[in-house]
């Protein structure tokens, strides 16, 4: 059974750029949330996704959006990169999203440049 | 204030030492807490899921929750090389989940 995938692993992008992240769920799930983890820190909840809809967002700027496919993968698109985005982006899948056992995939580290 | 503080270690202690790791939380809508271990460049790993109030025991681990004091804790018993990693407790009121800054652990043969 496969985990959580993400991809790429590793990013390096410039300041103003764009970046795009992917998230392949857990089988058998069907909720997504993203998070950022600064170097030293705990991961920081960015939105959920479930049924193809933002449904919950931490306190994160709208630079940050996502999208969520009919096959329950998931993408995370920053904008206008600030040198302050370089951090480890994880995706954790859940079997709904009333469930608080979330699986997380290896993560995604972007460097901003 | 932080939502949740957790220690910041780092913690160094003897094979098969008990280890005792400790959060407090300040939002009383927190129902739900976990525990994760991750690894250095790995994504966090599940460890603990607990509700209510009381311990939880999986083999050589056992949360406790004290709702009342707004603490947490896990302990890890007869601790292994392995289990060296950072260890980040976690915290949902439903909504989102809060997570500490974690709790580095080294276990030294």
């Amino acid at each position: 059974d496969a985990g959580v995938t993400q991809s790429p692993t590793h990013l390096i992008k410039t300041r103003g750029q764009q970046v795009t992240l992917r998230c392949s769920p857990k089988s058998g799930h069907d909720t997504v949330s993203w998070y950022q983890q600064a170097l030293g820190q705990g991961p920081q909840f960015i939105f959920q996704y479930y049924e193809e809809e933002e449904r919950q967002r931490g306190n994160f700027p709208d630079r940050f959006s996502g999208h969520q496919f009919p096959n329950y993968s998931s993408e995370l698109n920053v904008n206008a990169l600030l040198l302050g985005d370089s951090a480890l982006y994880l995706c954790a899948s859940s079997f709904d999203r009333e469930s608080h056992e979330q699986y997380f995939g290896p993560g995604t580290r972007l460097t901003v440049t | 204030q932080k939502e949740v503080e957790q220690d910041p270690g780092p913690l160094s202690v003897p094979e098969g030492a008990i280890v005792s790791l400790n959060c407090t939380y300040s939002n009383s809508a927190f129902q739900y807490f976990m525990w994760y271990r991750q690894y250095s460049r790995k994504g966090p790993e599940l460890l603990m899921y607990t509700y209510s109030s009381g311990n939880k025991e999986d083999g050589r681990f056992t949360a406790q929750v004290d709702k009342s004091s707004k603490y947490i804790s896990l302990f890890i018993r007869d601790s292994q090389p392995s289990d060296s990693a950072t260890y980040l407790c976690a915290m949902s009121d439903r909504k989102k989940v809060t997570f500490g800054t974690g709790t580095k652990l080294q276990v030294i043969p």
